[in-house]
């Protein structure tokens, strides 16, 4: 059961912002949304996470809608580094039936060019 | 330093012959998780663990066991393993409490 939906690919030129969106529009009240990369076949890393506000920290920031049913992350002056694919999930922060289950999906593959 | 350690890395096997990838983390997280990355379909989750003697499936089990006999480890057992177990494996960990997962390097499993 897919719970978030993101497109497949995107592009943008470096030094410019990138802004990926994603999709969650069955987002349970308990659920933040957290961003994760993946670059070339190296494990996932975190990017960050948010519930409602919109949050930013050294590598993005997250912009989540009033609704809670969609997110932005955006990467202010993309760089060549930032070419990956970017996953978007959402999860409880505490115990529950759902913390377990994840679907990361196909995520959306960025590619920054010069 | 914090971190996820799978092992093997790399691994060529045949059609048939039992093996474990192991994944330990040092971060004391109650949660572990296993997810097999093949092209264009994603990551895709295979067994959890919320703790200690608690395993779960996930999207893919077929083909695979897991154990949890202590916190740090959280072994994939493939029994038998076949061509359509080739894949890119990921190990991951996290607190209950705090939600961010910290990922293994990957084991790439090829059985012939």
């Amino acid at each position: 059961d897919a719970k978030t939906t993101q497109p497949p690919s995107m592009d943008c030129a470096e030094g410019r912002a990138a802004n990926l969106p994603c999709n969650h529009s069955t987002i349970s009240g308990n659920e933040y949304v957290y961003w994760y990369r993946q670059i070339h076949s190296q494990g996932p890393q975190y990017i960050i996470h948010g519930l409602k506000n919109n949050e930013t920290n050294e590598m993005a920031s997250l912009i989540i809608t009033e609704d809670r049913k969609s997110s932005t992350l955006i990467l202010p002056h993309a760089t060549l580094r930032d070419t990956a694919v970017y996953y978007c999930i959402v999860r409880p922060r505490e115990r529950g039936s759902t913390l377990g289950r994840l679907y990361f999906g196909r995520g959306t593959q960025l590619t920054v060019w010069p | 330093e914090a971190q996820v350690t799978q092992n093997p890395r790399y691994l060529i096997t045949v059609t048939g012959k039992k093996l474990t990838v192991t994944c330990s983390q040092n971060m004391n997280h109650e949660y572990m998780s296993w997810y097999r990355q093949d092209p264009g379909l994603g990551l895709r989750q295979i067994y959890y663990s919320m703790n200690v003697e608690v395993t779960d499936k996930g999207d893919v089990p077929e083909g695979y066991k897991v154990s949890r006999k202590e916190k740090r480890n959280f072994p994939l057992i493939l029994e038998s393993p076949s061509p359509n177990q080739t894949s890119l494996y990921f190990c991951a960990s996290s607190g209950l409490n705090t939600g961010e997962l910290f990922f293994g390097e990957g084991s790439r499993l090829t059985v012939l």
